[in-house]
């Protein structure tokens, strides 16, 4: 089974910053991954798929890069709107769609 | 607008059942594989099941396989998830989503992820 780790676990951070959130899997996933944004009390919603393609109506401050083993998700200028925790998922070993455990962005 | 609605969570004793269902609207219903997804109270996001677009292919996490049944019915652009023999830690919110697919042609696999998501409903397994 493919594991699916994140860095960091939580972070505090200020409107306006550069924010960057780390995935790594425990064995290549190619490209295989996506991002997704979740708010208290609500629904998960995508964010990034195939690593870097941006989700139709998502912000252009957030990207995603990465390939392998190691990606990355970053909020180039955090807005208010951002606070929030965030989870990727890899789909290389599908069924099995393994979720990242998470990072809270909270403010500072 | 594409929308997911689940219904039928609730308070269920342990070792009982419960049927939860997701009402989708907005797009071809039956030309989508659908998943259920469940995140326990103050945990991450744990993938429950899958079913493709004709049933042909359905799929459980080791944690849930012998006790939960996916399933749907285009006609009713529903799906569905039997849930039997529920413990303690069956506790979650389930939300189902849709599965998108692109195919890439460099290396013949599909990327796939999940949008839209429903609001989730909450399944409490206590005594």
């Amino acid at each position: 089974d493919i594991q699916m780790t994140q860095s960091p676990s939580s972070l505090s951070a200020s409107v306006g910053d550069r924010v960057t959130i780390t995935c790594r899997a425990s064995q290549s996933i190619s490209s295989y991954l996506n991002w997704y944004q979740q708010k208290p009390g609500k629904a998960p919603k995508l964010l990034i798929y195939a690593a870097s393609s941006l989700q139709s109506g998502v912000p252009s401050r957030f990207s995603g890069s990465g390939s392998g083993t190691d990606f990355t998700l970053t909020i180039s200028s955090l807005q208010p709107e951002d606070f929030a925790t965030y989870y990727c998922q890899q789909s290389y070993s599908t069924p099995e769609f393994t979720f990242g455990p998470g990072t809270k962005v909270d403010i500072k | 607008e594409v929308q997911l609605v689940e219904s039928g969570g609730g308070l269920v004793k342990p070792g009982g059942s419960l049927r939860l269902s997701c009402a989708a609207s907005g797009f071809t219903f039956s030309s989508y594989s659908m998943n259920w997804v469940r995140q326990a109270p103050g945990k991450g996001l744990e993938w429950v099941s899958s079913i493709s677009s004709s049933s042909s292919y359905i799929y459980y996490a080791d944690s849930v396989k012998g006790r939960f049944t996916i399933s749907r019915d285009n006609a009713k652009n529903s799906l569905y998830l039997q849930m039997n023999s529920l413990r303690a830690e069956d506790t979650a919110v389930y939300y189902c989503a849709r599965e998108r697919e692109v195919y890439d042609i460099l290396t013949g696999y599909s990327f796939r992820w999940f949008d839209p998501w429903g609001q989730g409903t909450l399944v409490t397994v206590s005594s």
